[in-house]
This record gives structure tokens, sequence and C-alpha cells, in this order.
């Protein structure tokens, strides 16, 4: 089935250490995009991209990394720099191309990332 | 800056009634407007997408509506269930990279 995977489901971080979200796309998507979602909170835009090898801070971008070396793939570095990351991570893909700018964002299932 | 508010924040209801929830945006100038359904622990699964020309959009039980002149989008859910219990997200997108706004959503219990 087509869909979002995203990697690990929990996660946990110790003080000083970067960690690394997996999000993996077989929908053919261009553009990929990662939240983050705080209880009772919507969610915020943390990095977007729109093709491979190019993408853009979101709102709250301050602390974590992006890369976009392949089309399925997008994956998101919280640093340490980072010093409250305890939150819902969510990954989400969206056709790019003409008629598909119409098309609603796909979304994985999240990771849920604390502090140890 | 766009903002995004939902109301109420919390609902609950038996099975059967006719619901409606609210989302009001502060800037009419939007490409899209959104609803979402979040199940606990879980991403969102897209409801309904209205364009900015659009009026309204139906599927199945659920219509949404859009007035850009007043800032309001209203999702309306006929003959509940409690399958439809949730938390349910409005979303404002500004252009057409699809950058979403979010609203803090609505969460919704259907009681049998």
């Amino acid at each position: 089935d087509g869909g979002i995977t995203q990697s690990p489901k929990y996660l946990f971080r110790k003080e000083g250490q970067n960690v690394t979200l997996s999000c993996e796309q077989n929908l053919n998507h261009d553009a990929m995009y990662w939240y983050r979602q705080d209880p009772g909170q919507g969610l915020r835009l943390i990095y977007y991209s729109q093709i491979v090898n190019d993408f853009q801070k979101g709102d709250i971008a301050e602390g974590y990394s992006v890369s976009r070396e392949k089309k399925e793939s997008f994956p998101l570095t919280v640093t340490s720099a980072q010093k409250n990351p305890t939150a819902f991570y969510l990954c989400a893909s969206r056709t790019g191309r003409g008629a598909g700018l119409g098309q609603p964002q796909h979304f994985g299932d999240g990771t849920r990332l604390s502090i140890l | 800056k766009q903002e995004v508010t939902q109301i109420p924040a919390a609902l609950s209801v038996p099975e059967g009634e006719n619901l409606v929830l609210n989302c009001s945006f502060t800037d009419s100038a939007i490409y899209n407007l959104q609803w979402f359904r979040q199940d606990p622990g879980k991403g969102l699964t897209s409801l309904l997408l209205i364009q900015s020309s659009q009026r309204e959009q139906t599927s199945g039980r659920l219509n949404a509506s859009l007035d850009k002149s007043s800032g309001r989008s209203t999702l309306y859910i006929a003959a509940s269930q409690p399958g439809d219990s949730a938390t349910y997200l409005c979303a404002v997108g500004l252009d057409s990279t699809d950058k979403l706004i979010f609203g803090t959503g609505t969460r919704l219990q259907v009681f049998p």
C-alpha cells in the first residue's frame, strides 16, 4: 500500500544529543513537510521541501535541520540547540504538480520524542 | 500574521445529533482551507479541502463551507456516530506551496 512511514514511533533523547527522525513515502509525491504538535495545540511547520535537494524553513526551524537527497525521503534532525524538543512530530507529503495543487497533504503516524 | 481559531475546544454529544464545528481565520487572503481528523496518537487524515474560489465541499455525511469575507469555515457532521469521535483540525493554506496554519482543534466525543 502507498503511504508515509515514520520511524521510530517513540524516541528518547539525552541532553546534548542529536537525534534523527525518519520519514519515507512511496506515493511519488514531490512536496514533503515536517510539523511539530504540542499537547492541546495545533501543528506548527518546521521545514518543507518542494523538490529534491531544496528545502525551506517553516515557522519554528530553529534547532532543527533536514535534508532531501531523495524524492522519497525527508529526515529531520533534532539538534542539541533545540531546548524543548519534547513533542509529537508529524511528516506529510503532497503531490506538487499542476492539478495536484488542489490535493491535500497525506500524513504519517508520527514520532513521539521525549527527553531522558 | 494569519491566526486560526477553532470553537468549541471540546464537544460531547449523543449519537445521531447533527453537529457544527467552527473555524475562523484572521486574513482572508487564503489559498485553500482544509479539514482534518486526528485519532489519539495518530497522524492526520484529510476530510475536505476547499479551494479559495469555492464555497463548500461535501463528502458523505460531512459538509464544509467557506466564507472568506467573514474569515469563517464550518464543518457540518450529519447524524453523528461513535466512530466520529476524534479531534477535528482546520488549516488554512497560505499559497501554492501548501504551507498550512493550523487551528488548535475541536475534540469531539459521540456517545451511544
